[in-house]
């Protein structure tokens, strides 16, 4: 069965620190997608990066990185000198190949990035 | 190129009634996606239409149902609403069934 696991509930830092969001998955299907989505207080999700289960390669992005390991079935998220306008509830999501292309969404990390 | 838009932004209704939920995709965009967000969790897939057919549907009662119009905009029907009901619904588009998908704002759903 798909399972997208976010430990972290809340983290707090303060302007510049790095901060890295954990994500764990579970999957039984060799094809599958990894993403990650970032929903302000507006509500809207934000979509931020893609990955397939074919790529494993690490994916930089401005201040935004991102590291993806099989071996541990991990996908994690760090924001390089994070700013107050990153604040939001941070989403990690899972989709197979096979069947409803559903998104199996985690319980998302709200970060709070003090000034 | 505009977004994807869903109407209303907010809806209160009573138990027992029922409640549309509108949503127009991306332009270009053939697959459409319905969430049930409760507050404090993540999105929970409710429905996928891809061409004006249903592609796939998540473990909600048959209380909810949904379409896909010829222009591809999207309804989410919900009868008999219940507390439990109450939840941010969030539409996504995508270019085709296994795209990305991008969500909307979303329709805030008050059940009293």
């Amino acid at each position: 069965a798909q399972k997208v696991t976010q430990a972290q509930t809340e983290i707090s830092v303060v302007e510049k620190e790095d901060v890295t969001l954990d994500c764990v998955y579970e999957t039984r299907d060799t094809t599958y997608y990894l993403f990650w989505y970032k929903q302000p207080p507006s509500g809207e999700l934000v979509f931020l990066i893609r990955r397939n289960s074919f790529d494993e390669q690490n994916e930089i992005s401005g201040r935004y990185s991102w590291n993806f390991q099989k071996s541990t079935s991990s996908f994690n998220f760090t924001i390089t000198a994070s700013q107050v306008v990153d604040s939001a509830v941070y989403f990690c999501a899972l989709s197979e190949d096979s069947g409803t292309y559903k998104y199996i969404f985690g319980t998302g990390t709200r970060l709070k990035v003090l000034a | 190129d505009a977004g994807v838009t869903q109407s209303p932004t907010h809806l209160i209704k009573t138990r027992g009634q029922h409640v549309t939920l509108r949503c127009s995709p991306i332009s270009g965009h053939k697959s459409v996606s319905w969430y049930q967000q409760v507050l404090g969790q993540g999105p929970q897939f409710i429905f996928q239409y891809y061409e004006k057919e249903e592609r796939g549907r998540g473990n909600f009662p048959d209380r909810f149902s949904a379409r896909q119009f010829p222009n591809y905009s999207s309804e989410l029907n919900v009868n008999a609403l219940l507390l439990g009901d109450s939840a941010l619904y969030l539409c996504a588009s995508s270019l085709a069934r296994v795209d990305t998908q991008y969500f909307g704002p979303g329709t805030r759903l008050t059940v009293l």
